[in-house]
This record gives C-alpha cells, structure tokens and sequence, in this order.
C-alpha cells in the first residue's frame, strides 16, 4: 500500500535559518504529492502540490520538487519566518482525476518552532 | 473560492451520547467527501469515503456502525459518532473532492471531546 515517511521533529530553528523537512514516499502508479501546514488549534492549510515527476511546487516561500527516481518531495524554505511555526504533513494521493484521488495518506508530521 | 464548512468546531459531550458533525461544500457540488481522524499530536488517517446516493467506503478497522457516514445531498455529509466513548475524542477534518480534476479542499476540523 501507500505510505509517508517525515523526517522526525520537532525541528527548531532561528529565524531567517533554511529549512528542509524530508519526505519520502511508497506508491503504486503516479500519485500526486502535496505539503500541508496545520497551525495549532486548526485544520489543514494546503501548502502546496505536486502532480507529476519533476514538478516543483511552490507557495510562500516553500519549495518541494517532485523527485520519482528517489521517491522524494522534500519541503523547503531559504528564510524561516516566527510565523511559520506550525506542524507540517506531506501527503500523497491517487492520480488526479483518478478515482482515488483525495484520499489521502499522510506522513506523521513534522513540528517546526521558529525562535525569533 | 470554493469552501469546506464543518459544524460543529467544538464538541463536548457525554459519553453514551451520540454526535452528528457536518461536513458542507459551500459553494460547490461534492460528490466526494472524505473524512480522516486525527488523534492528538499524531497524523491525520483516512476513516472513510463519503460518496452521494451510496454506502460509505470505510477503511480497515473503521466500526461502521459506531462512525455512520452518511451522503444524502451533493453538499452535505454527515458523520454521526455513536455511543461515544473517551477514546473517541478526537478532531475529526473532512475534504471534498472540487469541482476542478485535482481540486481538493478541507474543512475547518470538529473536535470532539467525550466525558
């Protein structure tokens, strides 16, 4: 079946300090990828995605490059904000359009605690 | 843009009770609606599959009959937690499927908290 690894946190970090979270994934197929950050107290924000090889997703800041050949979708950010403290997922779906797509398998999380 | 409402935000209950949370596609039909459990400081696990006009798809280990999910409209899914117990408290957070191919939006998340 499908499955998400995260690097363990919690990561803490000064602020304007790079930060990669890893994320490594098991699928069948060609699954979309995406980054979702979850503030405390709330749901899910959608950070950004990915939906074929070597497509680079990007939003505020944040990076992730669809990587098939290592089955990766590393999260990064050159300068860390205060603001960015959150926990972030990395997720994966069935192909877009497909009908599994939106069921989501997460990875367990990463914590990050920008100090500033 | 499209929206993804749940209702309640919070819930306290009593265990024994039963609790019904809303999942709402504001301004968009969902055919299909997801609901995932999130235990704290853990990950989010898929629960089941909401599809209208049909039978839930539940995932392995999901008890259909205490999480009862049901479709009846193109907006509306309801997950209804039966005879809640403590270790059903939990915050519970519903997608939909948007309107566009590889559209997916979720709710605000339902934490529900049984005595």
């Amino acid at each position: 079946g499908n499955s998400v690894t995260q690097m363990e946190g919690p990561v803490t970090l000064s602020e304007e300090a790079f930060l990669t979270i890893n994320c490594t994934y098991t699928a069948t197929g060609y699954p979309s990828l995406f980054w979702y950050v979850q503030y405390p107290g709330e749901g899910l924000q959608l950070l950004l995605k990915a939906t074929k090889a070597d497509d680079k997703g990007s939003n505020k800041g944040f990076e992730a490059t669809y990587r098939k050949e290592t089955t990766s979708f590393h999260l990064e950010k050159g300068s860390v904000q205060v603001s960015d403290s959150a926990v972030y997922f990395c997720a994966l779906s069935g192909l877009s359009g497909g009908t599994s797509y939106g069921k989501l398998t997460f990875g367990q999380g990463t914590i990050l605690t920008v100090h500033p | 843009g499209a929206v993804v409402s749940q209702h309640p935000s919070r819930v306290i209950c009593k265990s024994g009770t039963s609790v019904k949370i809303e999942c709402r596609s504001l301004d968009f039909q969902a055919t299909t609606m997801f609901w995932y459990r999130q235990f704290p400081k853990q990950s989010l696990m898929l629960m089941a599959t909401s599809n209208e006009g049909s039978k839930a798809t539940y995932e392995q280990g999901v008890e259909k009959d205490k999480f009862l999910i049901n479709h009846a409209s193109l907006t509306l899914s309801t997950l209804t937690v039966t005879s809640a117990h403590p270790e059903d408290s939990s915050f519970y957070i519903c997608s939909a499927r948007g309107p566009v191919a590889g559209e997916l939006f979720f709710g605000e998340g339902s934490r529900l908290t049984v005595l």
